[in-house]
């Protein structure tokens, strides 16, 4: 069972760049990361997901090196309304099982600051 | 499509009650996930469908927990008797294989025992 590791909080400015860091020693072979983005009231809502090097979108980009022990998600000038709980997750894309459950940690909550 | 939609947005019951929550996920998805979130435990998987089969019931706390999917266009959460400890947002979410970890959430329901 793949567990991750992210940062409780983070505060930044709007405009500035954001990386949020995640750790996940244990990923298998199958296992894709996902990042979600949850504001307050609202359901997680999927921003982006990647194997192995870099995967960009028109929200984010996640950032993967070769061992894939941990993944960065990059936020281009922020704003206010990036504010929320930002999730990393691994598990296998393709097929869902209980032998690779998503599970959902604490989560990174960033707060944007004007 | 209009999302994942749950119904009610939110519910406020006695305890001892039996409370049902439901959700309609998005069309041709095979995955379906209940999830119920707390300040304090975060977000938990509760049980997962697929095609229509629950597959794994092991994140539902007790026996007073039971959901059910009649069919790929509906499914429902029911808690019977309602405990206070059972307050939380429950959030409905649906993914089609292929894609299993790109989920998509229902707004959820609030559910307040009192």
């Amino acid at each position: 069972l793949a567990k991750t590791t992210q940062p409780i909080s983070m505060d930044s400015y709007e405009g500035q760049e954001v990386n949020i860091t995640c750790s996940h020693n244990n990923i298998a072979t199958n296992d894709y990361i996902t990042w979600y983005q949850q504001f307050p009231s609202q359901g997680p809502r999927f921003i982006i997901q990647g194997y192995k090097t870099k995967v960009t979108n028109e929200v984010a980009s996640l950032f993967i090196p070769a061992d894939r022990k941990s993944s960065t998600l990059s936020l281009p000038r922020v704003s206010l309304s990036d504010t929320a709980v930002y999730y990393c997750l691994v598990g296998d894309k393709i097929r869902y099982s209980s032998a690779s459950k998503i599970i959902f940690g604490s989560g990174t909550r960033l707060s944007i600051r004007p | 499509d209009a999302g994942v939609i749950q119904s009610p947005r939110h519910e406020v019951t006695e305890m001892g009650q039996e409370v049902t929550l439901r959700c309609k996920p998005i069309s041709g998805h095979d995955y379906l996930f209940w999830y119920r979130q707390t300040m304090m435990r975060g977000l938990e998987l509760l049980i997962y469908f697929n095609n229509n089969v629950p597959i794994d019931d092991s994140g539902m706390p007790e026996d007073r927990f039971s959901a059910k999917m009649p069919n790929a266009s509906f499914s429902t959460l029911k808690i019977q008797p309602s405990e206070p400890r059972d307050s939380a947002v429950y959030f409905c979410a649906s993914s089609f294989a292929g894609r299993a970890t790109e989920a998509f959430f229902g707004q959820g329901t609030r559910l307040t025992v009192v």
